[in-house]
């Protein structure tokens, strides 16, 4: 079973600060990490999906790190926002086979206030 | 034009009912997903199958079945309803390949056993 964890639970941010969170998965056997982003009453949406040590991906204000080495990827959210509120799952597949489902983290609460 | 939909949005059964829940997706995907929302809001993975495989997450009671008419549909069958399966069930989609393509979620069914 693999064991991915997030930090911090939650987060209170103020409108136009920066922040970020981490998430940590088992270094070894690393196929991919997944970044959703699940705001209340909706379902999970993909954000990022990496593969490679060292990959940095970005959307908008939104970026992501991953080191698969030392087991830990990083979200960064520049200018929070309002709409940014959402909780921020990360999640990793079982294994390398085609059908993978996710073991997912207990995600990161973030909430920005005005 | 919908991605991955769920029907219904809402079942509320009586213990001892078997149910079910539809899942279609749009996207071409091969693969598809069945996730279970617990009270905690934990996602965690219940079935994830192909038209190559099924893989089963062993937890999983067999009174849960998946059941896939075609490529783009899967089906969770749920016998002898209990009390603690009462939780959100959300279905994905995603291509194949090495856990590293993006999962879609569909909205998620509610399910209250009474």
């Amino acid at each position: 079973i693999l064991n991915v964890e997030q930090s911090p639970q939650s987060l209170h941010v103020q409108e136009g600060d920066s922040t970020n969170f981490t998430c940590s998965f088992p270094s070894s056997n690393f196929y991919a990490l997944h970044w959703y982003r699940w705001e209340t009453a909706k379902s999970p949406e993909a954000l990022f999906v990496m593969t490679l040590n060292g990959d940095e991906k970005k959307k908008g204000r939104i970026s992501a790190t991953l080191n698969t080495k030392e087991g830990y990827s990083y979200l960064y959210i520049k200018g929070s926002q309002p709409e940014d509120s959402a909780t921020y799952l990360c999640a990793s597949p079982y294994s390398g086979g085609g059908a993978d489902g996710l073991t997912f983290g207990k995600g990161t609460h973030l909430i920005i206030q005005p | 034009d919908t991605a991955v939909s769920q029907t219904p949005k809402y079942l509320v059964t009586q213990m001892g009912n078997d149910k079910s829940i539809k899942c279609e997706q749009n996207l071409g995907h091969d693969t598809m997903y069945w996730y279970k929302q617990d009270s905690k809001k934990f996602l965690k993975i219940m079935f994830s199958y192909n038209n190559k495989e099924l893989i089963i997450n062993e937890t999983v009671p067999n009174r849960f079945s998946p059941k896939s008419p075609d490529k783009a549909h899967l089906n969770l069958h749920i016998n002898s309803l209990e009390l603690g399966d009462s939780a959100v069930y959300f279905c994905a989609s995603s291509s194949t390949g090495t856990g590293g393509y993006e999962q879609y979620f569909g909205p998620g069914t509610r399910l209250t056993v009474t």
